[in-house]
């Protein structure tokens, strides 16, 4: 199994421009996360979904959408992006329900908006 | 979720014990405590949760006081791989969100 595999690694945008970062998995889990990591910080929910077909807005959402076209994927889009947006990025995934609910993170998109 | 606190850093002799405290005063009766830690730039990898009981497992063992107030993570023999930031989370059983804090950067000295 692949796991969580974060697409691009890196990535240098000017302000206004878009893009899409996309989050796959292998592991047929039903909630799919993206969070941001700015330097020296924890990790800051964006959006969350808990089904193909469902997302829904996280603790810092301002400036991002989501999709979850498909159980595996879940794709994070900066309609116009700003420097305050250049951070690391990481999608992680888990299973539904019960108390056991480790979270699976991928390896993180750099992103650097000038 | 409850807040917890840690120490912002933390240093331990390579091959010795390392004990990592995390204060959750607020924590509520279905909390659970969850230990991840990131090395490097990488993404967190989950090392061990506790509801009520202390855990074990391959990697560390979790120490929940009785009012569950706090909880110590323990490394019993670390190296210098363990060296990372570690998060200690409180969040309710099914919920779909971690708050992670800026944890404790741990270095592993040889």
């Amino acid at each position: 199994n692949a796991g969580v595999t974060q697409t691009p690694k890196f990535r240098v945008l000017k302000t206004g421009q878009s893009m899409t970062l996309l989050c796959a998995q292998d592991m047929n889990h039903e909630y799919m996360y993206w969070y941001r990591q700015d330097p020296g910080m924890g990790l800051r929910l964006i959006h969350y979904s808990v089904g193909e077909g469902t997302t829904a807005k996280g603790e810092v959402p301002d400036g991002y959408n989501v999709s979850r076209l498909k159980k595996q994927n879940f794709l994070l889009g900066l309609e116009s992006a700003a420097p305050s947006q250049t951070s690391v990025y990481f999608c992680a995934s888990r299973l539904a329900g019960g108390s056991y609910n480790e979270q699976f993170f991928g390896p993180g998109t750099r992103l650097t908006v000038l | 979720d409850a807040k917890t606190t840690q120490p912002t850093s933390m240093d331990c002799a390579e091959g010795r014990a390392a004990n990592l405290p995390c204060n959750h005063s607020t924590i509520s009766g279905n909390e659970y405590v969850y230990w991840y830690r990131q090395i490097h730039s990488q993404g967190p990898q989950y090392i061990i949760h506790g509801l009520k009981n202390n855990e074990t497992n391959e990697m560390a063992s979790l120490i929940i006081t009785e009012d569950r107030k706090s909880s110590t993570l323990i490394l019993p023999h670390a190296t210098l791989r363990d060296t990372a930031v570690y998060y200690c989370i409180a969040t309710e059983s099914g919920t779909y969100k971690y708050i992670f804090g800026t944890g404790t950067r741990l270095k592993v000295l040889a």
